[in-house]
C-alpha cells in the first residue's frame, strides 16, 4: 500500500540559508500534519492542514511557514536556518473521517535536515 | 492539557526476557492511545492502537490495554527479541473532543535487548 513520501530524506544546509521539505499524503488523504523531532527528543507538533486550509498551529517558529497545495501535497519552508533547526522532520497524513474515529495518523520516514 | 508519561529508559533486557514500558496519560476527554516504534535511523511505525476503555490493542507479539480507571496504557511483551531493539512512544490524541486534535507523544523508551 502506498504511504506518505517525504523528501528530500537528508538535506544539509549552512546556517542563515533556507530550506524546502515536501510531504506527499496517502492516497486520498486530506489532512497533513508536520512534527520535529530533535536528537533524543519525542516529536513535537509544528502545523496542520485539512483541505488547504492550516487547521491547527504547534510549536513552529516564526522562521518558518508551510502551506497544502491542491493536490494535497505539503511544503514545510524554513528561512534563516538556525543550528537549533537540525532534526528529523516528520510528516503524517490521514483521512478525516476515518481520524474522527480512531485518532490516528499515518507518518513517512521523515526528512533528516543538519544544519552547520 | 493532555500530556503522556512514560517510563524512562534505556530498558536493558536479554532476549526472551518479559517487557513492560509504563505509560500513563491526562486528556479532557476519550483519547485513543497508540504505541509507536522508531528503529535506529527510521521514521515512526504504529505498533498498535486502542480507541475506547479496556480496549486491547495487539501486533507482533507486543500488547497493550486501555485502562480508563489508572489512565494507563503500558506495553508489553512475553519474549524480546534483539530485533526489538528501539525506542517506544506512547501516544494519544483527543480526538473527539475538538476536530483537529494532533497526536501528543510521551517522551519516548529506548529498548536495548542483548543476545
Amino acid at each position: 500500500a502506498a504511504g506518505v513520501i517525504q523528501s528530500p530524506r537528508h538535506l544539509i544546509k549552512e546556517k542563515r540559508e533556507t530550506a524546502t521539505l515536501k510531504c506527499y499524503p496517502i492516497p486520498r488523504h486530506d489532512t497533513v500534519y508536520w512534527y520535529q523531532q530533535g536528537p533524543g527528543q519525542d516529536p513535537q507538533f509544528l502545523i496542520s492542514f485539512y483541505e488547504k486550509m492550516q487547521s491547527d498551529k504547534g510549536s513552529i517558529p516564526d522562521r518558518f511557514s508551510a502551506q497544502q497545495f491542491s493536490d494535497y501535497h505539503s511544503e514545510l519552508n524554513m528561512s534563516s536556518l538556525e543550528l537549533g533547526d537540525s532534526a528529523l522532520y516528520f510528516c503524517a497524513s490521514s483521512l478525516e473521517v476515518y481520524r474522527e474515529n480512531t485518532g490516528e495518523l499515518f507518518f513517512g520516514e521523515g526528512s533528516r535536515l543538519t544544519v552547520l | 492539557g493532555n500530556s503522556v508519561t512514560q517510563m524512562e529508559g534505556p530498558v536493558t533486557l536479554s532476549e526472551e526476557a518479559f517487557l513492560t514500558i509504563n505509560c500513563t496519560y491526562t486528556a479532557t476527554g476519550y483519547p485513543s492511545l497508540f504505541w509507536y516504534v522508531q528503529y535506529p535511523g527510521e521514521g515512526l511505525q504504529l505498533l498498535l492502537k486502542a480507541t475506547k476503555a479496556d480496549d486491547k490493542g495487539s501486533n507482533k507479539g507486543f500488547e497493550a490495554t486501555y485502562r480508563k480507571e489508572t489512565t494507563s496504557f503500558h506495553l508489553e511483551k512475553g519474549s524480546v527479541q534483539v530485533s526489538d531493539s528501539a525506542v517506544y512512544f506512547c501516544a494519544l490524541s483527543d480526538h473527539r473532543n475538538t476536530g483537529f486534535q494532533k497526536l501528543v507523544f510521551g517522551t519516548g523508551t529506548r529498548l536495548l535487548v542483548s543476545p
